[in-house]
């Protein structure tokens, strides 16, 4: 079974616009950590922004924040004021278990339009 | 720039040869990672190492083989491998093994096999 879906294949914004990323995740872990990456296409995974499971509070990191609603399952990444070089690959991972492996969803390509 | 070193950052290599990747980082970390990333596809668990150990490896064909060396040094040794092994090769690493500790990825290799 799909532990991280990613509906999105890929999403336009228009440049200084807010964008909401969808992740949904599975998992009967009570302890798992969702993470969110950035691959530009140089090929780089440029670590965003990191929710506990635990977390009282969403996670937030300069522009990137994470919605993260627990009973419904999904982390989803809001970018605001999006820029031309947030034009990339996004992937949300799960970490769950031993031995911090990272299961990632298949990603949404983001293009900023200027 | 990223802080975990990967090289070469492209590599073409024939079915019959032998080559390795090098990975190295200098954060302190004690777990390290390798990856396989088809194109247009999420990166693909291949090994982890923890204080230098083996701790996973994710059904991997002996044709791959990882080293460790030290705790800032990653090594893929590579023997005899196939077209479809073609891909980009992500090394990561991480403080420990704990769920909550993101992994700090390398810019990749790019390996060719003819």
């Amino acid at each position: 079974a799909q532990k991280i879906t990613q509906t999105q294949p890929g999403m336009f914004v228009q440049e200084k616009e807010a964008v909401t990323l969808d992740c949904t995740y599975d998992t009967s872990d009570p302890s798992y950590g969702l993470f969110w990456y950035k691959q530009p296409s140089s090929g780089e995974m440029i670590f965003l922004i990191y929710q506990g499971s635990y977390d009282q509070q969403n996670a937030t990191e300069g522009r990137y924040s994470l919605n993260f609603q627990k009973a419904r399952k999904s982390a989803n990444l809001v970018i605001s004021a999006s820029q031309l070089g947030d034009s990339a690959m996004y992937f949300c991972a799960m970490r769950e278990g031993y031995g911090n492996k990272l299961v990632f969803g298949a990603g949404t390509i983001l293009r900023v339009k200027s | 720039d990223t802080e975990v070193t990967q090289t070469p950052k492209h590599l073409v290599m024939g079915m019959t040869n032998k080559k390795s990747l090098k990975c190295e980082q200098h954060m302190g970390h004690r777990a390290m990672y390798w990856y396989k990333q088809k194109a247009k596809k999420p990166p693909e668990l291949m090994f982890v190492y923890s204080y230098e150990k083996l701790s996973i490896n994710e059904s991997v064909p002996s044709r791959f083989s990882p080293e460790c060396p030290n705790s800032s040094l990653l090594n893929l040794h590579l023997h005899a491998l196939q077209p479809e092994d073609s891909a980009l090769y992500l090394c990561a690493s991480s403080q420990g093994l704990d769920k909550n500790q993101p992994q700090h990825f390398g810019d990749g290799t790019r390996l060719s096999i003819l």
